[in-house]
C-alpha cells in the first residue's frame, strides 16, 4: 500500500459546484497534514494545513479523520481559477521528510 | 522577502555534461529539500538537509550530489547528466513549526 494515496481524477465540474477530494495515509503515527495546490508547470503552493478539529478558509474546508486515516478537502462554489492539481501531504511524527500524494486533478468548466 | 529562489529556470545539457542547480531561501528555515517531478510520478525526494552541515539521501539520490553551503543555500549537482535526469527540479525549505514546505519556482532540465 502506498503511504499516501489520492484519486488522480480528473474531477471535471461546472462552475459553482461543490467538489470533495479524499486522501488516505498508511502511517498511523503521522502528525501533520497539508493540502497544496499546483498549477500546470508551476511549483506546489501551500493551500491549507489540516487540523484535528477541521478548518475552513473561505470556500475551502479541510478535515482529518484519524480513525480511518484520511484527510479531505471540500471546495464550495467552484471557480474557473480553482482548476489545478491538489496535493495531499502527510508528515510522520519526528521526521523531516513529508510524504506527498501524486495529486488530484480538478478541472472547473464554464 | 523572496522566499525560495532557484537558478537557472531552464537548462539544456548534453549527455555527460555536469551542472549545478542553485537554491536559496531567506526564511531562516533549517531544513531544505531537492525534489524532481516527472509526468505521472509526483514529487520524488532526491536529497534533503535537516540543518546546516547535514545532508541525507532521499528516495532517488543516484546520479546527484548536494551541498548545504550555509543556512540559506542548498545546491544540487549532476556530475554526468543522463537523459533519465530530464525533469523539473524543485527546491523547498521547511518551517520549523509544522514543517510545511515552501517551494522555489523550479528548474526545467532537458538532457539530450
Amino acid at each position: 500500500r502506498k503511504e499516501v494515496e489520492q484519486d488522480p481524477g480528473p474531477f471535471n465540474v461546472p462552475e459553482g459546484a461543490t467538489v470533495a477530494f479524499n486522501c488516505t495515509y498508511s502511517n498511523s503515527a503521522s502528525q501533520s497534514f497539508f493540502w497544496y495546490r499546483q498549477d500546470c508547470r508551476k511549483e506546489p503552493k501551500l493551500l491549507m494545513s489540516v487540523y484535528s478539529s477541521g478548518n475552513e478558509d473561505g470556500r475551502f474546508t479541510a478535515q482529518l479523520n484519524r480513525a480511518s486515516q484520511y484527510i479531505s478537502l471540500l471546495i464550495r462554489d467552484s471557480k474557473l481559477s480553482d482548476s489545478a492539481t491538489y496535493l495531499c501531504v502527510v508528515n510522520p511524527g519526528g521526521s523531516y521528510i513529508p510524504t506527498f500524494g501524486r495529486g488530484t486533478s480538478l478541472i472547473v468548466h464554464p | 522577502n523572496a522566499g525560495v529562489t532557484q537558478t537557472p529556470k531552464f537548462q539544456v545539457l548534453k549527455t555527460g555534461q555536469s551542472m549545478t542547480l542553485q537554491c536559496a531561501q531567506d526564511m531562516n528555515h533549517n531544513s531544505m529539500y531537492w525534489y524532481r517531478q516527472d509526468p505521472g510520478m509526483g514529487l520524488r525526494l532526491i536529497y534533503y538537509s535537516a540543518s546546516e552541515g547535514t545532508t541525507d539521501k532521499g528516495e532517488v539520490p543516484n546520479g546527484y550530489n548536494v551541498s548545504r553551503l550555509n543556512k540559506r543555500e542548498f545546491s544540487l549537482r549532476l556530475e554526468s547528466a543522463a537523459p533519465s535526469q530530464t525533469s523539473v527540479y524543485f527546491c523547498a525549505s521547511g518551517s520549523p513549526s509544522y514543517n510545511e514546505q515552501f517551494f522555489g519556482p523550479g528548474t526545467r532540465l532537458t538532457v539530450l
